[in-house]
C-alpha cells in the first residue's frame, strides 16, 4: 500500500523565522512528488518535483527530491503571517489511474 | 474563470437521505477525482474518471456513486448518507500532460450528517 508520512504535523513559528517541513514516502511506482498549501479552502498547487536533486523555487519556497531517500524537504524563509496554513505533501505513484496518495499535512501557524 | 466548480458549498443532510454532489470543470480536462478530507487523515481518494464514460473506485468508495457523461461534470452521488461520511469533498481535475503542473481543485462541500 503506498504510503506518504510528513512531520511535524504541526509547528509553531514567529515571523522571520526559517521552516523546514518533511515528507518521506513508500509507493509502488513513483513518477512525481508534489506540494500543496491549504488555507481553509482547496489546496493550491506549489511545486511539483520529478528528478532528484534539482530545487524548485518560488519566492521564499524552495523544494527538493531525493528519490534515493525517498523524501522531499519543503523550506520557507522569512515565514510572514501570511505562510500559516496547511501544507500537503501528495505523490503520484503513476499508472492509468492518476492517483494521488496524500500525506496527513504539516499545520503551520506563523505568529507575529 | 477558469477552473473546477462544485456546488453546493455547504449542505446539512439526515441520516438516509441520498444527495448529488456536483463538480464542473471547463479546462477540457481529461482526468477527475473526488477526495475527501477528514481531520487528521490527509485527502483519500473516493472515485475517479479517466474521461467521459470511464470511472473507477478509490480507496474510499463506499456508499458513493459516480457517472461521467461528459468531460465537463462529474458530479459525486451518496446513495443513503451516513454520519461517518460528514466530510469536506474536493473535486480536482487535471489534464492529459503528467509533466504539467498539477491538479486543481474545487473549492469543496462541507457535508454534515445528522
Amino acid at each position: 500500500e503506498d504510503k506518504v508520512v510528513q512531520s511535524p504535523l504541526s509547528l509553531v513559528v514567529h515571523e522571520g523565522d526559517t521552516v523546514t517541513l518533511n515528507c518521506s514516502y513508500e509507493v509502488t511506482n513513483f513518477r512525481s512528488l508534489l506540494w500543496y498549501k491549504q488555507e481553509k479552502k482547496a489546496p493550491t498547487f506549489l511545486f511539483m518535483l520529478t528528478s532528484s536533486g534539482i530545487e524548485k523555487k518560488s519566492g521564499r519556497l524552495s523544494s527538493i527530491l531525493d528519490k534515493k531517500e525517498l523524501f522531499s524537504i519543503l523550506n520557507i524563509t522569512a515565514t510572514q503571517t501570511g505562510d500559516s496554513a496547511v501544507y500537503l505533501c501528495a505523490v503520484d505513484s503513476g499508472g492509468s489511474n492518476y492517483k494521488l496518495t496524500f500525506g496527513k499535512g504539516t499545520l503551520l501557524t506563523v505568529n507575529p | 474563470n477558469a477552473g473546477v466548480t462544485q456546488t453546493p458549498k455547504f449542505q446539512v443532510l439526515k441520516t438516509g437521505q441520498s444527495m448529488t454532489l456536483q463538480c464542473a470543470q471547463d479546462m477540457n480536462h481529461e482526468y477527475m477525482s473526488w477526495y475527501r478530507q477528514d481531520p487528521g487523515m490527509g485527502l483519500r481518494l473516493i472515485h475517479y474518471s479517466v474521461g467521459a464514460g470511464i470511472t473507477d473506485q478509490g480507496e474510499v468508495p463506499n456508499g458513493y456513486n459516480v457517472s461521467r457523461s461528459t468531460t465537463e461534470d462529474f458530479p459525486l452521488r451518496l446513495l443513503s448518507a451516513a454520519p461517518s461520511q460528514t466530510s469536506v469533498y474536493f473535486c480536482a481535475s487535471r489534464g492529459p500532460d503528467r509533466r504539467s503542473y498539477g491538479y486543481t481543485f474545487g473549492s469543496g462541500t462541507r457535508l454534515t450528517v445528522v
